[in-house]
Protein backbone atom coordinates (compact mmCIF):
# COMPACT_ATOMS: atom_id res chain seq x y z
CA UNK A 1 0.00 0.00 0.00
CA UNK A 2 1.14 3.58 -0.73
CA UNK A 3 -0.29 4.93 2.80
CA UNK A 4 -2.11 7.53 2.85
CA UNK A 5 -2.09 10.09 -0.07
CA UNK A 6 -3.28 13.20 0.26
CA UNK A 7 -3.34 16.44 -2.38
CA UNK A 8 -2.54 19.15 -3.40
CA UNK A 9 0.80 19.13 -1.42
CA UNK A 10 0.45 22.37 -1.48
CA UNK A 11 -2.12 25.09 -2.18
CA UNK A 12 -1.65 29.20 -2.48
CA UNK A 13 -5.11 30.60 -2.81
CA UNK A 14 -6.73 34.10 -2.54
CA UNK A 15 -8.92 35.01 0.46
CA UNK A 16 -12.73 34.28 0.00
CA UNK A 17 -12.07 31.38 -2.83
CA UNK A 18 -13.15 28.09 -2.18
CA UNK A 19 -10.11 25.32 -1.00
CA UNK A 20 -10.92 21.50 -1.43
CA UNK A 21 -8.30 19.24 0.09
CA UNK A 22 -8.70 15.32 -0.73
CA UNK A 23 -7.41 12.38 1.04
CA UNK A 24 -7.35 8.74 0.07
CA UNK A 25 -6.62 6.86 3.43
CA UNK A 26 -5.38 3.06 3.52
CA UNK A 27 -7.08 0.33 1.97
CA UNK A 28 -8.77 -1.17 4.67
CA UNK A 29 -8.97 1.30 7.44
CA UNK A 30 -12.26 2.17 9.05
CA UNK A 31 -11.07 5.45 10.75
CA UNK A 32 -10.32 8.45 9.22
CA UNK A 33 -8.86 11.83 10.65
CA UNK A 34 -8.15 15.39 9.76
CA UNK A 35 -6.19 17.45 11.47
CA UNK A 36 -4.52 20.82 11.22
CA UNK A 37 -0.95 21.96 12.26
CA UNK A 38 0.28 25.44 13.36
CA UNK A 39 2.86 27.44 15.35
CA UNK A 40 0.41 28.71 17.61
CA UNK A 41 -1.87 25.76 18.54
CA UNK A 42 -0.30 22.40 17.42
CA UNK A 43 -1.83 19.84 16.02
CA UNK A 44 -5.29 19.95 16.39
CA UNK A 45 -8.11 17.02 15.83
CA UNK A 46 -11.08 18.66 13.17
CA UNK A 47 -12.93 15.55 12.54
CA UNK A 48 -13.06 12.04 12.26
CA UNK A 49 -14.99 9.19 10.55
CA UNK A 50 -15.61 5.51 10.94
CA UNK A 51 -17.02 3.27 8.03
CA UNK A 52 -17.31 6.64 6.41
CA UNK A 53 -19.53 8.23 9.28
CA UNK A 54 -18.80 11.20 10.77
CA UNK A 55 -18.23 11.08 14.22
CA UNK A 56 -16.91 13.68 16.05
CA UNK A 57 -16.39 17.40 14.30
CA UNK A 58 -16.54 19.24 17.43
CA UNK A 59 -13.17 20.04 16.17
CA UNK A 60 -13.96 21.79 13.05
CA UNK A 61 -13.06 25.73 13.64
CA UNK A 62 -16.26 27.42 12.07
CA UNK A 63 -19.26 26.60 9.30
CA UNK A 64 -17.15 27.22 6.53
CA UNK A 65 -15.13 24.48 7.30
CA UNK A 66 -16.94 20.88 6.25
CA UNK A 67 -15.76 17.33 5.38
CA UNK A 68 -17.44 14.33 3.89
CA UNK A 69 -16.28 11.12 3.06
CA UNK A 70 -18.43 9.75 0.64
CA UNK A 71 -17.00 6.58 -0.11
CA UNK A 72 -13.99 3.90 1.81
CA UNK A 73 -11.41 5.49 -0.06
CA UNK A 74 -11.69 8.90 -0.59
CA UNK A 75 -12.60 12.07 1.93
CA UNK A 76 -12.43 15.74 1.23
CA UNK A 77 -11.59 18.32 3.73
CA UNK A 78 -13.31 21.98 1.82
CA UNK A 79 -13.04 25.89 3.31
CA UNK A 80 -15.37 28.54 1.89
CA UNK A 81 -14.85 31.05 2.40
CA UNK A 82 -11.60 30.67 3.17
CA UNK A 83 -9.22 32.94 5.29
CA UNK A 84 -5.53 34.10 5.42
CA UNK A 85 -6.01 32.57 9.33
CA UNK A 86 -6.93 29.10 7.60
CA UNK A 87 -2.88 28.86 6.67
CA UNK A 88 -1.55 25.94 7.77
CA UNK A 89 -0.70 22.13 7.27
CA UNK A 90 -3.78 19.67 7.35
CA UNK A 91 -3.02 16.12 7.51
CA UNK A 92 -5.25 12.95 6.63
CA UNK A 93 -4.87 9.96 8.86
CA UNK A 94 -5.92 6.33 8.82
CA UNK A 95 -6.46 3.48 11.10
CA UNK A 96 -8.31 0.24 11.71
CA UNK A 97 -8.12 -2.90 10.67
CA UNK A 98 -5.09 -5.22 11.82
CA UNK A 99 -3.32 -1.65 12.71
CA UNK A 100 -4.57 0.34 16.23
CA UNK A 101 -1.98 3.09 15.73
CA UNK A 102 -2.54 5.63 13.20
CA UNK A 103 -0.81 6.67 10.06
CA UNK A 104 -0.56 9.69 8.34
CA UNK A 105 -0.54 11.20 4.91
CA UNK A 106 2.14 13.69 3.87
CA UNK A 107 0.28 17.10 4.62
CA UNK A 108 -1.03 19.72 2.46
CA UNK A 109 0.30 22.85 3.17
CA UNK A 110 -2.48 25.71 2.33
CA UNK A 111 -1.42 29.12 2.33
CA UNK A 112 -4.44 31.89 1.74
CA UNK A 113 -3.16 35.61 1.21
CA UNK B 1 -8.08 10.58 28.85
CA UNK B 2 -5.14 10.71 31.04
CA UNK B 3 -3.26 14.46 30.68
CA UNK B 4 0.51 13.73 29.60
CA UNK B 5 3.62 16.34 30.25
CA UNK B 6 6.73 15.88 28.25
CA UNK B 7 10.09 18.29 28.88
CA UNK B 8 9.49 20.68 25.47
CA UNK B 9 13.08 19.82 24.32
CA UNK B 10 15.81 17.85 24.80
CA UNK B 11 19.38 17.21 23.03
CA UNK B 12 21.15 14.20 22.32
CA UNK B 13 24.78 13.40 20.95
CA UNK B 14 25.14 11.39 18.14
CA UNK B 15 25.34 7.56 19.11
CA UNK B 16 24.30 8.06 22.17
CA UNK B 17 21.02 6.88 23.81
CA UNK B 18 18.21 8.93 23.99
CA UNK B 19 15.74 9.06 26.84
CA UNK B 20 12.36 10.92 26.23
CA UNK B 21 10.27 11.07 29.30
CA UNK B 22 6.48 11.50 29.65
CA UNK B 23 4.35 11.60 32.32
CA UNK B 24 0.93 10.12 32.85
CA UNK B 25 0.28 10.10 36.11
CA UNK B 26 -3.89 10.22 35.83
CA UNK B 27 -3.89 7.14 33.51
CA UNK B 28 -6.13 4.44 34.16
CA UNK B 29 -5.68 1.02 33.68
CA UNK B 30 -6.84 0.16 30.25
CA UNK B 31 -5.25 3.37 28.76
CA UNK B 32 -2.35 2.33 26.38
CA UNK B 33 0.59 4.70 26.23
CA UNK B 34 1.67 5.82 22.37
CA UNK B 35 4.60 7.40 20.90
CA UNK B 36 4.73 9.64 17.55
CA UNK B 37 7.33 11.14 16.04
CA UNK B 38 7.17 14.30 13.75
CA UNK B 39 10.09 14.66 11.48
CA UNK B 40 10.48 18.57 9.73
CA UNK B 41 7.74 18.56 7.25
CA UNK B 42 6.62 15.15 7.26
CA UNK B 43 3.33 13.51 9.04
CA UNK B 44 3.34 12.13 12.04
CA UNK B 45 5.04 8.80 12.43
CA UNK B 46 4.23 5.70 14.96
CA UNK B 47 6.86 4.77 17.04
CA UNK B 48 5.71 2.11 19.87
CA UNK B 49 2.93 1.35 22.56
CA UNK B 50 2.71 -0.45 25.16
CA UNK B 51 0.28 -1.20 28.07
CA UNK B 52 2.14 -1.90 31.11
CA UNK B 53 5.39 -4.29 30.06
CA UNK B 54 7.94 -2.78 28.13
CA UNK B 55 7.96 -2.85 24.41
CA UNK B 56 11.03 -3.46 21.89
CA UNK B 57 10.84 -3.15 18.04
CA UNK B 58 13.35 -1.98 15.39
CA UNK B 59 12.64 1.90 16.23
CA UNK B 60 13.17 2.20 19.98
CA UNK B 61 12.00 0.71 23.62
CA UNK B 62 9.50 2.01 25.63
CA UNK B 63 9.87 1.32 29.65
CA UNK B 64 6.89 1.96 31.31
CA UNK B 65 7.09 2.44 35.19
CA UNK B 66 5.59 -0.34 37.58
CA UNK B 67 2.53 2.20 38.66
CA UNK B 68 2.38 3.05 34.79
CA UNK B 69 2.14 6.84 36.19
CA UNK B 70 5.67 7.34 33.83
CA UNK B 71 7.13 5.85 30.90
CA UNK B 72 10.43 6.51 28.71
CA UNK B 73 10.71 6.51 25.01
CA UNK B 74 14.51 5.06 24.52
CA UNK B 75 16.47 5.61 21.14
CA UNK B 76 19.31 3.19 21.46
CA UNK B 77 22.04 4.79 19.37
CA UNK B 78 20.38 8.39 18.30
CA UNK B 79 20.94 9.41 14.80
CA UNK B 80 21.01 12.65 13.03
CA UNK B 81 17.82 11.62 11.58
CA UNK B 82 16.13 11.17 14.81
CA UNK B 83 15.90 14.91 15.50
CA UNK B 84 12.46 15.74 15.49
CA UNK B 85 9.32 16.71 17.85
CA UNK B 86 8.32 13.09 19.57
CA UNK B 87 5.04 13.06 21.22
CA UNK B 88 3.55 10.67 24.01
CA UNK B 89 -0.03 10.17 23.89
CA UNK B 90 -2.59 8.24 26.28
CA UNK B 91 -5.39 6.58 25.25
CA UNK B 92 -8.29 4.08 25.33
CA UNK B 93 -8.87 1.84 22.94
CA UNK B 94 -12.84 2.53 21.17
CA UNK B 95 -13.89 -0.57 18.85
CA UNK B 96 -12.41 -2.74 17.34
CA UNK B 97 -8.78 -1.85 19.05
CA UNK B 98 -8.44 1.55 17.13
CA UNK B 99 -8.15 5.34 18.84
CA UNK B 100 -8.10 8.68 18.72
CA UNK B 101 -4.31 10.13 18.59
CA UNK B 102 -4.81 13.37 20.23
CA UNK B 103 -1.76 15.48 20.51
CA UNK B 104 0.40 17.73 22.89
CA UNK B 105 3.26 19.64 22.09
CA UNK B 106 5.55 16.75 22.55
CA UNK B 107 9.55 16.69 22.99
CA UNK B 108 11.70 18.72 20.14
CA UNK B 109 14.76 16.30 20.22
CA UNK B 110 17.70 17.86 18.45
CA UNK B 111 20.75 14.83 17.96
CA UNK B 112 24.31 16.62 17.27
CA UNK B 113 27.39 15.22 15.76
Amino acid sequence: DAGVIQSPRHEVTEMGQEVTLRCKPISGHDYLFWYRQTMMRGLELLIYFNNNVPIDDSGMPEDRFSAKMPNASFSTLKIQPSEPRDSAVYFCASSGGMNTEAFFGQGTRLTVV
Amino acid sequence: DAKTTQPPSMDCAEGRAANLPCNHSTISGNEYVYWYRQIHSQGPQYIIHGLKNNETNEMASLIITEDRKSSTLILPHATLRDTAVYYCIVRVAISGGSYIPTFGRGTSLIVHP
